[in-house]
């Protein structure tokens, strides 16, 4: 039972083109994160927020940019997509409050720039 | 550096054994630790967490052992089925500038066979 949505699932598209990748959640969370994910590696955060307009980059350089104009809504668009961005896209939430609890998945976007 | 990672890239057990998983860290600052499970297709999910002022926390099947002392996390999970073959990651939050994140380990992969 999924808390958190990321579409689309796959997306096949070629060099040149802008992308959004779309992530929505239901379960109120203020705290909103994406992570970049190579096959079989681990996580990297590239952005987070920690409520409606508030963004901020991660630990992971990236072109990518994010908005959160509203609390269930995390969309990350790159302006111009290149081959090395072909990667898994994760979001996950968590809530308010102290930082020690989990954050809640997503089944993410895996992308491929052709 | 400082650096989440885990001892084994892949595991093999046979179907009712018990599995152990290991994590090492760095931080001596990081306080609260999370396992997570990720099959093929998905995104992590929550299997357990642990913080720093305990050293052992026991859920369905699965134990969380925590060594400040030497820093170091396993996952034990008992009488291990095919549907525990995943990836389990360990992460730390941990401070990165004024805010505190997850960091995520490397991933061990889980087979569980007949």
């Amino acid at each position: 039972e999924a808390d958190i949505y990321q579409t689309p699932r796959y997306l096949v598209i070629g060099t040149g083109k802008k992308i959004t990748l779309e992530c929505s959640q239901t379960m109120g969370h203020d705290k909103m994160y994406w992570y970049q994910q190579d096959p079989g590696m681990e996580l990297h955060l590239i952005h987070y927020s920690y409520g409606v307009n508030s963004t901020e980059k991660g630990d992971l350089s990236s072109e990518s940019t994010v908005s959160r104009i509203r609390t269930e809504h995390f969309p990350l668009t790159l302006e111009s997509a290149r081959p090395s961005h072909t990667s898994q896209y994760l979001c996950a939430s968590s809530p308010r409050g102290s930082s020690n609890q989990p954050q809640h998945f997503g089944d993410g976007t895996r992308l491929s720039i052709l | 550096g400082e650096s989440v990672g885990l001892h084994l890239p892949t595991l093999s057990v046979q179907e009712g054994d018990n599995s152990i998983i290991n994590c090492a860290y760095s931080n001596s600052a990081s306080d609260y630790f999370i396992w997570y499970k990720q099959e093929s297709g998905k995104g992590p999910q929550f299997i357990i967490d642990i913080r720093s002022n305990m050293d052992k926390r026991q859920g369905q099947r699965v134990t969380v052992l925590l060594n400040k002392t030497v820093k170091h996390l396993s996952l034990q999970i008992a009488a291990t089925q095919p549907g525990d073959s995943a990836v389990y990651f360990c992460a730390e939050n941990r401070a990165t500038g004024s805010a505190r994140h997850l960091t995520f380990g490397s991933g061990t992969q889980l087979t569980v066979l007949p």
